[in-house]
């Protein structure tokens, strides 16, 4: 098994530009999570899904948006890119939710200039 | 609002010690609380997990301590290597939350 996969690993964006940063686990993972991590900090929750079809808000939603249209994949979609955005991207899975141990993907790391 | 934080931002510990890891977290409601090793350039990697009807776990060199009273979690690793240098976060949930609220974490060093 793969695991939780990210592409890309790298990225520059302008400002303004769009991005989508992709995610797909291979764990018939029913909970998917997307975090980020800016340097020497903890990992904020951007958005969550607990199946196919459904989404909802973490801590830090603007400025991002997901969509879970198969239980496999949970793309995050950066509309309009901004310094702020600069970060760590890390999407996660689990089978039950947040009550038990997350699989991380090796990240996405994301500079916008 | 409600939130989970570390002691201490960084540890250097010489090899073959033990080490203790702390966390403080702030709510009472919270009843699952989980450890996680993060590698320079890696996803956090899990450790270890505590749910709140218990006071200890103990893993492969590691243990988690939960002290409700004061609201406060450690991780004690055995006899540290040199692979256990990553940072390690501790996060916490409630029944009924699918999200789980991470720390800022706490840098652990190896001296050889």
């Amino acid at each position: 098994n793969a695991g939780v996969t990210q592409t890309p690993k790298f990225r520059i964006l302008k400002i303004g530009q769009s991005m989508t940063l992709q995610c797909t686990q291979d764990m018939n993972h029913n909970y998917m999570y997307w975090y980020r991590q800016d340097p020497g900090m903890g990992l904020k929750l951007i958005y969550y899904s607990v199946g196919a079809g459904i989404t909802d808000k973490g801590e830090v939603p603007n400025g991002y948006n997901v969509s879970r249209s198969t239980t496999e994949d949970f793309p995050l979609r950066l509309e309009l890119a901004a310094p702020s955005q600069t970060s760590v991207y890390f999407c996660a899975s689990s089978y039950t939710g947040g009550r038990e141990k997350l699989f991380f993907g090796s990240g996405t790391q994301l500079s916008v200039l | 609002g409600e939130s989970v934080g570390l002691h201490l931002p960084t540890l250097s510990v010489q090899e073959g010690d033990n080490s203790i890891i702390n966390c403080a977290y702030s709510n009472s409601a919270s009843d699952y609380f989980i450890w996680y090793k993060q590698e320079s350039g890696k996803g956090p990697q899990f450790i270890i997990d505590i749910r709140s009807n218990m006071d200890k776990r103990q893993g492969q060199r590691v243990t988690v301590l939960l002290n409700k009273t004061v609201k406060h979690l450690s991780l004690q690793i055995a006899a540290t290597q040199p692979g256990d240098s990553a940072v390690y976060f501790c996060a916490e949930t409630l029944f009924g939350n699918e999200k789980l609220t991470f720390g800022t974490g706490t840098r652990l060093t190896i001296i050889p």
